[in-house]
């Protein structure tokens, strides 16, 4: 069965700091990877997929994620971050080889506080 | 372009009583998804359609649980009686294809609260 972890609930940084928001997953074979963003009493919003290619991905608002196949990891950055990204993040990820499921499993999320 | 519209956005209801969430989907997404969020936690799949086709409903608690999505666009989901653990957000997704590459994008939710 495919997994996420995001090993921390709450991520606090000074704004103008880079910040990183860490994903763990677990699946059977190459994962496609994604991150959202969600703001208080909103939807989810896509930032960023990693399907194939290049290991670094960019995203909305200058957001990057890089994978990491040895480590299991798709870690999402941000070089210098604003008060707001405050908000809750979610990793997610998809065994493309189950065709069947084709379910995005989702992490438990990461609270980040950009701190003025 | 149109996000997905949800509705209502808030819901309150005492338990045992029905309750239903409609959702529109971005115009030509063809895949459809039902999820619910508990608090403090991620999205979890209820169902999946594509076009009028319910694909994986796995998850989707039957027993009070109901679902349609006529003629492959609006789809509605259904609570009958609700209870006291239903409570949570109601998301509904989209995607334009059946590749699971697709990007899933999401209403706003219903955020329902059972008393």
């Amino acid at each position: 069965a495919q997994s996420v972890a995001q090993p921390e609930d709450q991520v606090n940084v000074a704004e103008g700091n880079p910040l990183t928001v860490k994903c763990t997953y677990s699946v059977s074979g190459n994962p496609y990877l994604f991150w959202y963003v969600q703001y208080p009493n909103r939807g989810l919003q896509f930032l960023l997929k990693y399907i194939t290619g290049d290991n670094l991905v960019k995203g909305s608002y200058g957001f990057e994620a890089e994978f990491n196949k040895s480590q299991t990891s798709f870690h999402l950055k941000k070089p210098s971050a604003l008060v707001s990204d405050s908000a809750l993040y979610f990793c997610a990820v998809r065994d493309p080889v189950r065709e069947s499921a084709r379910q995005l499993t989702f992490g438990s999320g990461t609270q980040l506080t950009v701190l003025p | 372009e149109a996000g997905v519209v949800q509705s209502p956005r808030y819901k309150i209801i005492e338990k045992k009583q029905p309750v239903a969430f409609w959702c529109n989907p971005i115009s030509g997404h063809n895949t459809l998804y039902w999820y619910r969020q508990n608090l403090g936690q991620g999205p979890e799949l209820l169902i999946r359609y594509e076009n009028e086709e319910a694909v994986d409903d796995s998850q989707l608690p039957k027993d009070r649980f109901s679902a349609e999505r006529l003629k492959g666009v609006d789809s509605t989901l259904k609570i009958q009686p609700a209870e006291l653990g239903d409570s949570a957000v109601y998301l509904c997704a989209s995607s334009s294809g059946t590749s699971t590459a697709e990007t899933q994008y999401f209403g706003p939710g219903t955020r329902l609260l059972v008393l």
